[in-house]
């Protein structure tokens, strides 16, 4: 069974727009990890964050917004007045406590942002 | 300090051969892992090791997939007799501890069997 969904395989958005990247996760674990990374076009994986079970602050840095909720196992991606720099493929993934360290990857959101 | 670093970057091999896929973790890191990453699609899971012990090896997709970190070190990714279907991205991973820290990631070696 998918662990991570990412439903939206791709999004175009024009500069400056907003755009929300939607994570829908699933596990029995009470302890649990959500990471967010980055796929640019040159391949490598860039963290984001990361984001325990037991911290449901939402989060801000820069441009960049997570807003995680317990209750519907959503860990939501915006990104507030795009810039074509953020073209890339963005993926959501789950650690579980009892899951050997491994992340569990969503399909991943391919964000094109048009000039 | 340095990143991950994986090479070769790119590697073709004609089918039945045998390649080897290295990774550097960044210095210190206890916990690496390798991923295989399809055309397309999120990475998934290989492999995992804790300094030289491979804790999980419950991802490798066939007994034609080898792993190892003899020195707790760099770690290298052997795949036996090639298919066309091992055609994919391996990316390697590092991580400082051993309990659900942040993965950094490498920029993968593309593979491509013909």
């Amino acid at each position: 069974a998918q662990k991570v969904t990412q439903a939206q395989t791709e999004i175009s958005v024009v500069e400056k727009e907003d755009v929300t990247l939607d994570c829908v996760y699933e596990t029995r674990d009470t302890t649990y990890y959500l990471f967010w990374y980055k796929q640019p076009p040159s391949g490598e994986l860039v963290f984001l964050i990361r984001r325990n079970s037991f911290d449901e602050q939402n989060e801000i840095s820069g441009r960049y917004s997570w807003n995680f909720q317990k209750s519907t196992s959503s860990f939501n991606f915006t990104i507030t007045a795009s810039q074509v720099v953020d073209s890339a493929v963005y993926f959501c993934a789950l650690s579980e406590a009892y899951g050997n360290n491994r992340l569990a990857f969503g399909k991943g959101n391919q964000v094109v942002v048009i000039p | 300090g340095a990143g991950v670093s994986q090479s070769p970057r790119y590697k073709v091999a004609k089918r039945g051969q045998d390649v080897a896929l290295r990774c550097d973790p960044i210095s210190g890191h206890v916990s690496l892992f390798w991923y295989q990453q399809a055309l397309g699609q999120g990475p998934e899971f290989l492999t995992y090791f804790q300094n030289e012990a491979q804790l999980d090896k419950s991802g490798l997709p066939s007994d034609r997939f080898f792993a190892e970190r003899p020195e707790g070190s760099v770690s290298t990714l052997k795949i036996q007799r090639t298919q066309q279907e091992d055609s994919a991205v391996y990316l390697c991973a590092s991580s400082f501890g051993g309990y659900q820290e942040t993965q950094y990631f490498g920029p993968g070696t593309r593979l491509l069997v013909l």
